[in-house]
């Protein structure tokens, strides 16, 4: 089956500007996870949805982040006044939602805030 | 805080040549250790998960508690093995599976 989806693959954005990034996961998932992928940063957790519910926010860097899933499934990532600090691959995954179990990881969006 | 580092942000080898990329994490108690892979142009996958106890392409990876280790090795590298490795942990308060992920090894190997 499908894999994770992510759209776009690459968004080019003024500094202000807010941004929206969209996950699909995969069918019958009910765990899904946003991380970030900078340079020098690695990989950073931002947030965590159990179905529609999002139990752990801690890596949210701001109050300019949001997330939301509705229908258990799409998720969307949002970044309200964009500032350049912001730009990074933003990655989506999901997975079965146990400890210990695979996440599969979607194509990620490039952000790049100008 | 929980981390995971990786000490080496480029490991180069030759082509044959053994291969150790280093991870440490902190917090002993009972980790959930993964290794995952991405090579160039694809996603992240995951490589190995200690609970496996497997050897994927060739690699493995030793839980060691008493040093917080878990190091990948493979004895002969391979030019197709050159990629971005990612060790990660799961989170001490098992919040659903989230992942703590070090800094990433970058492995070239050369013919």
């Amino acid at each position: 089956g499908a894999g994770v989806s992510q759209s776009p693959s690459n968004k080019v954005t003024e500094k202000g500007k807010d941004v929206e990034l969209r996950c699909d996961p995969i069918s019958g998932h009910t765990a899904l996870y946003w991380y970030r992928q900078s340079l020098g940063q690695g990989l950073e957790f931002l947030i965590y949805f159990q179905g529609n519910s999002a139990p752990d926010k801690s890596g949210l860097p701001s109050d300019r982040f949001s997330a939301e899933r509705t229908g258990g499934s799409v998720s969307t990532l949002t970044i309200q006044r964009t500032q350049q600090e912001d730009s990074a691959v933003y990655l989506c995954a999901s997975s079965t939602g146990y400890s210990g179990y695979e996440q599969y990881f979607g194509p990620g969006t490039r952000l790049t805030v100008t | 805080a929980q981390r995971v580092t990786q000490p080496e942000k480029l490991l180069s080898v030759f082509k044959g040549a053994p291969v150790e990329l280093k991870c440490n994490y902190s917090y002993s108690g009972s980790p959930e250790l993964f290794w995952y892979v991405q090579y160039s142009r694809q996603r992240l996958q995951l490589l190995l998960r200690h609970i496996s106890r497997e050897s994927i392409k060739g690699f493995t990876a030793d839980l060691n508690k008493g040093e917080t280790s878990f190091h990948l090795k493979k004895p002969f590298a391979q030019e197709e093995d050159s990629a971005m490795y990612y060790c990660a942990r799961g989170s001490i308060y098992n919040q659903g599976g989230k992942l703590i992920f070090g800094q990433g090894t970058e492995l070239s190997v050369k013919p």
